[in-house]
């Protein structure tokens, strides 16, 4: 399968756990996004690799967010002290030029 | 002012019917693009068919067909000959500012229409 994978597919943890949740770009696929989605509305951003470097980071990515891409391949999501409204999917996509591919999402339910 | 305005929250349709699903975009920006999603209740979020602000030409994608008008700022998707497995959330979604330098800016999504295929 050369798509966009996520590890975990689903995580259920408790309030003020840390979770960590990793990404497989398509292979050569320099570009790399964070989404979070939640129920009945469309993914909203939170940040953006291109190779390594972090280049943008939404406003939603609050100071427990932490995304690194230490070798501008795979890349992984720490949410530290998750909080319930943390709860939702986390999608993974990547891109090379125009075309952005999504993973199957990351699903995290924090209860 | 929402950047991509999906008005249909569900529609229905009869298999082997065409069916639209309707989306409306904003921006201020010369070059863009704009995509739709298909999000089965997996999750996945699946590419269907993208459309470049310059491409003269309606995208189509097999079964899938992007009505792309310009000058009224809608990319609508047209299923033909529905199926089934068709059944699931469609997403409309735009980039901006792709420019001649690549800038990789991310994708806004709309609120997304629910598809549900009758047999």
């Amino acid at each position: 399968d050369t798509g966009v994978s996520q590890d975990p597919r689903h995580k259920i943890t408790k309030r003020g756990q840390n979770v960590t949740f990793r990404c497989d770009p398509i292979s050569e696929h320099n570009r790399l996004y964070w989404y979070r989605q939640t129920l009945g509305q469309g993914p909203e951003f939170l940040t953006y690799f291109q190779n390594e470097a972090q280049l943008e980071k939404s406003r939603l990515l609050s100071d427990r967010f932490s995304a690194e891409r230490p070798k501008g391949s795979f890349s992984t999501l720490e949410i530290q002290r998750t909080e319930q409204g943390d709860s939702a999917m986390y999608l993974c996509a990547s891109s090379l030029v125009n075309t952005i591919y999504f993973g199957e999402g990351s699903w995290l339910t924090v209860v | 002012a929402q950047k991509i305005t999906q008005t249909q929250p569900g529609m229905f349709v009869q298999e082997k019917e065409a069916v639209t699903l309707d989306c409306t975009y904003d921006t201020s920006d010369q070059s863009y693009g704009l995509f739709w999603y298909k999000q089965p209740s997996s999750g996945e979020m699946i590419f269907l068919i993208y459309q470049g602000s310059y491409d003269e030409q309606n995208a189509t994608e097999g079964r899938y067909s992007l009505n792309f008008q310009k000058a009224r700022k809608s990319a609508n998707l047209v299923i033909s000959a529905s199926q089934l497995g068709d059944s699931a959330m469609y997403f409309c979604a735009m980039r901006e500012g792709l420019g001649s330098s690549g800038s990789a800016r991310q994708l806004t999504f709309g609120s997304g229409t629910q598809l549900t295929v009758l047999p």
